[in-house]
């Protein structure tokens, strides 16, 4: 069974940093993208950024590039989500995405991070 | 960006009645779309991509149609689990620029 286990989530100030961290289990990590996507409370779901399986290659949204790093380390099965220089905007539940049999197929339950002073 | 517009913005039907909830693309994404469920305090869950393609374990009572820039998801005889929230999403250009409709809400009647 895939699992996904996001953490890191916490209250941080305008302008600071978190690193995200995803656990996975239950399929082979290293063979499948991974994605970040995000809900605002209340809100819609948007679309943070992509790293490809080997994770040489990263996306991001416009909202966020330059600001956030995906990365991966296969070795450990965990994804990640560096986010610097917060914003209020940034206030979201963070969830980790895995794309196996189609995009998007598998999510974590998030991680709620809070940007405010 | 590929703009994702989706009506109604909340939908009121009965239980055992069906729903049609449409979406529509600002641009063609060919049949690169999906649909997600998402219940309060759940993530969402995968019910459809490719447009028409059920995801595992999804019942027959979902299905969704469509093409270029119009799309439906219609949800035959509704049962109590099925009010939640129905986002669709495009990946066209998949892995960049993935964006997603503003979610239609199934209420119930």
């Amino acid at each position: 069974e895939v699992q996904l286990l996001e953490s890191g989530g916490a209250l941080e100030q305008p302008g600071g940093s978190l690193r995200l961290s995803c656990a996975a289990s239950g399929f082979t990590f290293s063979k499948y993208a991974m994605s970040w996507v995000r809900q605002p409370p209340g809100k819609g779901l948007e679309w943070v950024s992509t790293i490809s399986n080997s994770g040489a290659a990263t996306y991001y949204a416009d909202s966020v590039q330059g600001r956030i790093t995906v990365s991966r380390d296969n070795s450990k099965n965990t994804l990640y989500l560096q986010m610097n220089s917060l914003r209020a905007e940034d206030t979201a539940v963070y969830y980790c995405v895995v794309s196996t049999v189609t995009y998007f197929d598998h999510w974590g339950q998030g991680t709620l991070v809070t940007v405010s002073s | 960006e590929i703009v994702m517009t989706q009506s109604p913005a909340t939908l009121s039907v009965s239980p055992g009645d069906g729903a049609t909830l449409s979406c529509r693309a600002s641009q063609s994404v060919r049949s690169n779309l999906a649909w997600f469920q998402q219940k309060p305090g759940q993530a969402p869950r995968l019910l459809i991509y490719g447009a028409s393609t059920r995801a595992a374990g999804i019942p027959a009572t979902f299905s969704g149609s469509g093409s270029g820039t119009e799309f439906t998801l219609t949800i035959s005889s509704l049962q109590s689990e099925d009010f939640a929230v129905y986002y669709c999403q495009q990946y066209n250009n998949w892995p960049r620029k993935i964006t997603f409709g503003q979610g239609t809400r199934l209420e119930i009647k």
